[in-house]
């Protein structure tokens, strides 16, 4: 079965700080990989999606992935973060299992506090 | 831009009784999900659901839970007798059909209290 870790569960930085959220999954299987996003209030937002090709995937606002397979890692990126990213980030697995069906595997989510 | 809508945004009920919620997928989707979040913690899987029948499901879904299209464009997920331990934010999710690595669009979440 597939599971997915997310190291850091609660991050506070200033603006203009970089960030890096570490997430890693475990599946045997080709995987698509994803980061949501959730600001406070609202559902669930994609932030980039990983299916195929260059691993540097880059999604909306700024932020970026690297999808390293070697280690089955998909670590988020953003090099200055702003007071409107705070948010809770979900690293996601979509793994298709031996019946064709596919079903998406949440991290634990990780808290990100913007301080202006 | 298509998006799946989630009724009603927050249901507050009494241990025991029976919940509806409703989804509306994206109109030429076939694949449909149910996730739940309960409060601090992560996202889980519920159901997927396509052509009509389960296609898989957790152990969190047991007999308490049904889903069902009753209609080409609802899809709804019932828990016949709620439990305190339901509480919890429950979101809607679909994708296209044909293509089995597929992006799943979530609905904003029905944030259900069970009293």
């Amino acid at each position: 079965a597939q599971s997915v870790s997310q190291h850091n569960h609660h991050v506070i930085l200033s603006e203009a700080a970089s960030l890096e959220l570490g997430c890693n999954y475990s599946y045997g299987g080709t995987v698509n990989l994803f980061w949501y996003v959730q600001y406070p209030g609202q559902h669930l937002q994609l932030l980039l999606k990983y299916f195929s090709g260059d691993p540097l995937v880059k999604g909306i606002k700024g932020f970026e992935a690297e999808f390293i397979k070697s280690k089955f890692s998909f670590n988020l990126r953003k090099p200055s973060v702003q007071w409107s990213d705070t948010a809770e980030y979900f690293c996601a697995v979509n793994a298709v299992n031996s019946g064709g069906y596919q079903k998406v595997t949440f991290g634990i989510g990780t808290k990100l506090q913007v301080i202006p | 831009e298509p998006e799946v809508t989630q009724t009603p945004s927050h249901q507050v009920t009494q241990m025991g009784q029976e919940v509806i919620l409703r989804c509306v997928p994206i109109s030429n989707h076939l694949y449909f999900y149910w996730y739940r979040q309960i409060l601090g913690q992560k996202v889980e899987f519920l159901v997927s659901f396509y052509n009509n029948e389960i296609s898989e499901k957790s152990e969190i879904f047991d007999d308490q839970f049904s889903v069902e299209r009753p209609d080409g464009s609802n899809f709804t997920l019932k828990i016949r007798s709620t439990k305190l331990e339901d509480s919890a934010m429950y979101f809607c999710a679909s994708s296209e059909e044909g293509v089995p690595y597929n992006e799943q669009f979530f609905g904003p979440g029905t944030r259900l209290t069970v009293l």
